[in-house]
């Protein structure tokens, strides 16, 4: 069936060092990615989203990467900081519909 | 920055009670949306609303779960009959266009705890 899974429940790194998030995707008929980070307590918030027509979209310190050909979606914070701490979400959607369909989420843990 | 509000941040309530969610979401957006998060688990789609018209359900929502936008305003959950598992966060969103064109714009949450 369809699902978003990620592969990492936790991902510690050190303050200053890159992170990279991964999430596998199943549906080939998704066309929109988007990466949510959720603090503890609030709702989702959007960092960077990713059509199906693209490979990789740059953000402020955030990159997405799309790779159609394993159904794998990333995405890399540039020089983490302690406030990225927080529990990072994949979910896609597909072309035309109104839901998204999330992942299960992966912790990033920043040390200093 | 425009942000959706919701209320209660958290309801406790006994099986079986009525429990109404209340949503504001953004002026100028269009589409609305909930969805809810048991605790530890992914956040799940529940529905979408749009000219006063549901667009989209899934299976979660049965005909337990009823949504209203009354006054133009606010966007409510309604579940009828509480069941322990309905114990979750619920989270209102909103868009200007659909979820698979534009960006969900989420609220805080609302904490709900079934005893």
């Amino acid at each position: 069936g369809e699902s978003v899974g990620l592969h990492l429940p936790t991902l510690s790194v050190q303050e200053g060092d890159n992170s990279i998030i991964n999430c596998a995707y199943s549906n080939s008929a998704s066309d929109y990615f988007i990466w949510y980070k959720q603090e503890s307590g609030k709702g989702p918030q959007f960092i960077i989203d990713i059509r199906s027509n693209m490979d990789k979209r740059q953000g402020q310190r955030v990159t997405v990467l799309l790779n159609k050909t394993v159904k794998h979606l990333s995405l890399q914070i540039a020089a983490t900081q302690p406030g990225d701490s927080a529990v990072y979400f994949c979910a896609e959607a597909l072309h035309n519909t109104d839901k998204l369909i999330f992942g299960t989420g992966t912790r990033l843990q920043v040390f200093p | 920055e425009p942000e959706v509000t919701q209320t209660p941040s958290h309801q406790v309530t006994q099986m079986g009670q009525e429990v109404i969610l209340r949503c504001v979401p953004i002026s100028n957006h269009l589409y609305f949306y909930w969805y809810r998060q048991i605790l530890g688990q992914k956040v799940e789609f529940l529905v979408s609303f749009y000219n006063n018209e549901i667009s989209e359900k899934s299976e979660i929502f049965d005909d337990q779960f009823s949504v209203e936008r009354p006054d133009g305003s606010n966007f409510t959950l309604k579940i009828r009959s509480t069941k322990l598992e309905d114990s979750a966060m619920y989270f209102c969103a909103s868009s200007e266009s659909y979820s698979g064109a534009n960006v969900l714009t989420f609220g805080a949450g609302s904490r709900l705890t079934v005893l």
